[in-house]
């Protein structure tokens, strides 16, 4: 069965600064790919997904993701955070020839200070 | 436009009593799914449907129970409620082919 890890359970960081958020999977077909974010009190929300083409992804709200196939990662990017990107963010892997269920990762909370 | 509707979104229960949460989308997705999100580990798929009549244990389905019999509604059923069960319980649904799930609001249950 699939895995998947997120390395940063919390993450604490000052508006204008850059956030880069790790994601690794184990599976080794054909996957689709998402980042879903959890804004406090609201449920998960699509931030951006991949299923096949350019590997670089772009998605709401100035969030960006690199899908290395050969690192089996999923890495989430945002060159410049905003207090209203406080929120838990989590990684979701989709193996496409085994039952397409998604599996999530743990799920990394990320608090931006104004 | 309604998309995923869960009730109740907040309970509390005693070990031992037996409740329902309820979710039901208006979008007529053929999957739906529920997940139970606990901190620090993510969202764990308990049971999902692909279909009326059609239901599916996921992850960790001990000690729950559900029923497709309609499209629209995926009722998740606790028998005899324990304190490992107090968590957050989301309800998604998709189209088959597109994979992106749409969530409900959630649900936050207490096992006391």
């Amino acid at each position: 069965a699939q895995s998947v890890s997120q390395h940063n359970h919390h993450v604490i960081l000052s508006e204008a600064a850059s956030l880069e958020l790790g994601c690794n999977y184990s599976y080794g077909g054909t996957v689709n790919l998402f980042w879903y974010v959890q804004y406090p009190g609201q449920h998960l929300q699509l931030l951006l997904k991949y299923f096949s083409g350019d590997p670089l992804v772009k998605g709401i709200k100035g969030f960006e993701a690199e899908f290395i196939k050969s690192k089996f990662s999923f890495n989430l990017r945002k060159p410049s955070v905003q207090w209203s990107d406080t929120a838990e963010y989590f990684c979701a892997v989709n193996a496409v020839t085994a039952g397409n269920k998604l599996t999530f990762g743990g799920g990394t909370r990320v608090l931006v200070k104004p | 436009n309604a998309g995923v509707t869960q009730t109740p979104k907040f309970r509390i229960l005693k070990i031992g009593q037996s409740m329902t949460l309820q979710c039901a989308q208006d979008m007529n997705h053929n999957y739906m799914y529920w997940y139970r999100q606990d901190p620090g580990m993510g969202l764990k798929l308990i049971y999902y449907s692909v279909g009326a009549g059609i239901t599916d244990k996921g992850e960790v389905p001990n000690g729950y129970n559900v029923s497709r019999s309609t499209t629209e509604d995926f009722p998740l059923r606790l028998e005899l409620a324990a304190p490992s069960q107090t968590s957050v319980y989301f309800c998604a649904s998709r189209v088959p082919g597109a994979n992106v799930l749409t969530f409900g609001a959630g649900s936050r249950l207490t096992v006391l």
